[in-house]
C-alpha cells in the first residue's frame, strides 16, 4: 500500500512569515511530486510539480525534493491570507502513470 | 486555453439510482483521470482514460465505471448508488509529457453528488 503522509494541521503562520508544509512518501519508486492548493468548497489547484533532488522555486513557492529520505517540502514565504486552505501532496510512481496518490493535506491558516 | 470542465456540478440522487458524470478535458489533453473526494477517505483515485483506453484503475467497486470517447471527453457512471457514494468526484486531465511537465494533472471544479 503506497502512502503519502502530511500532517493534517491545522498550521497557524503569521503574515509575512514562511510557511512549511512537508509531505513523506513510501514508495521509493516514486518518479513526480506535486502541491495541490484546495481552498474550501472548491476543486485542487496545481501549485508545484518537482521531479528531480533540489530545489525548484517559483515565485514566494518553493519545492523541496529529497528522495533518499522520501521526503518533499513547499515553503511558502512572504504568507499572505489569501494562502490560507489546505495543500495536498501528490505522488505519482512511473513516468507515464497518471494515477495520483495523495496525501490528506495540510490545513494552513494565515493569521493577520 | 480554457480549463477542465465538468457537468453537472451539482446532483442529488436517492439510493439505488444510477448516476453519470461528465468531464472535457483541457484541449489537447487526451488523458482524464478521476477521483472520488470525501472528508473521511480524501482525493482517492478511480481511473484513468487515455486515447479511448482505460490505462488504470484504482480500487473501487466495478459499480463505478467510465468511459472516454473520441473527442478526449469522458463520462463515469456509477450504478446502483449508495450512502457512502456521496462525494465530490474531480476530474482531471494532463497533455502530453515534456521536459519538465511529467505527470501534471489539471483538476476540473467538481461534481457534488449527494444520495439521500
Amino acid at each position: 500500500q503506497k502512502e503519502v503522509e502530511q500532517n493534517s494541521g491545522p498550521l497557524s503562520v503569521p503574515e509575512g512569515a514562511i510557511a512549511s508544509l512537508n509531505c513523506t512518501y513510501s514508495d521509493r519508486g516514486s518518479q513526480s511530486f506535486f502541491w495541490y492548493r484546495q481552498y474550501s468548497g472548491k476543486s485542487p489547484e496545481l501549485i508545484m510539480s518537482i521531479y528531480s533532488n533540489g530545489d525548484k522555486e517559483d515565485g514566494r513557492f518553493t519545492a523541496q525534493l529529497n528522495k533518499a529520505s522520501q521526503y518533499v517540502s513547499l515553503l511558502i514565504r512572504d504568507s499572505q491570507p489569501s494562502d490560507s486552505a489546505t495543500y495536498l501532496c501528490a505522488v505519482n510512481d512511473l513516468l507515464g502513470n497518471e494515477k495520483l496518490t495523495f496525501g490528506t493535506g495540510t490545513r494552513l491558516t494565515i493569521i493577520p | 486555453k480554457a480549463g477542465v470542465t465538468q457537468t453537472p456540478r451539482y446532483l442529488i440522487k436517492t439510493r439505488g439510482q444510477q448516476v453519470t458524470l461528465s468531464c472535457s478535458p483541457i484541449s489537447g489533453h487526451r488523458s482524464v483521470s478521476w477521483y472520488q473526494q470525501t472528508p473521511g477517505q480524501g482525493l482517492q483515485f478511480l481511473f484513468e482514460y487515455f486515447s479511448e483506453t482505460q490505462r488504470n484503475k484504482g480500487n473501487f467497486p466495478g459499480r463505478f465505471s467510465g468511459r472516454q470517447f473520441s473527442n478526449s471527453r469522458s463520462e463515469m457512471n456509477v450504478s446502483t448508488l449508495e450512502l457512502g457514494d456521496s462525494a465530490l468526484y474531480l476530474c482531471a486531465s494532463s497533455g502530453e509529457p515534456g521536459p519538465h511537465s511529467y505527470n501534471e494533472q489539471f483538476f476540473g471544479p467538481g461534481t457534488r453528488l449527494t444520495v439521500l
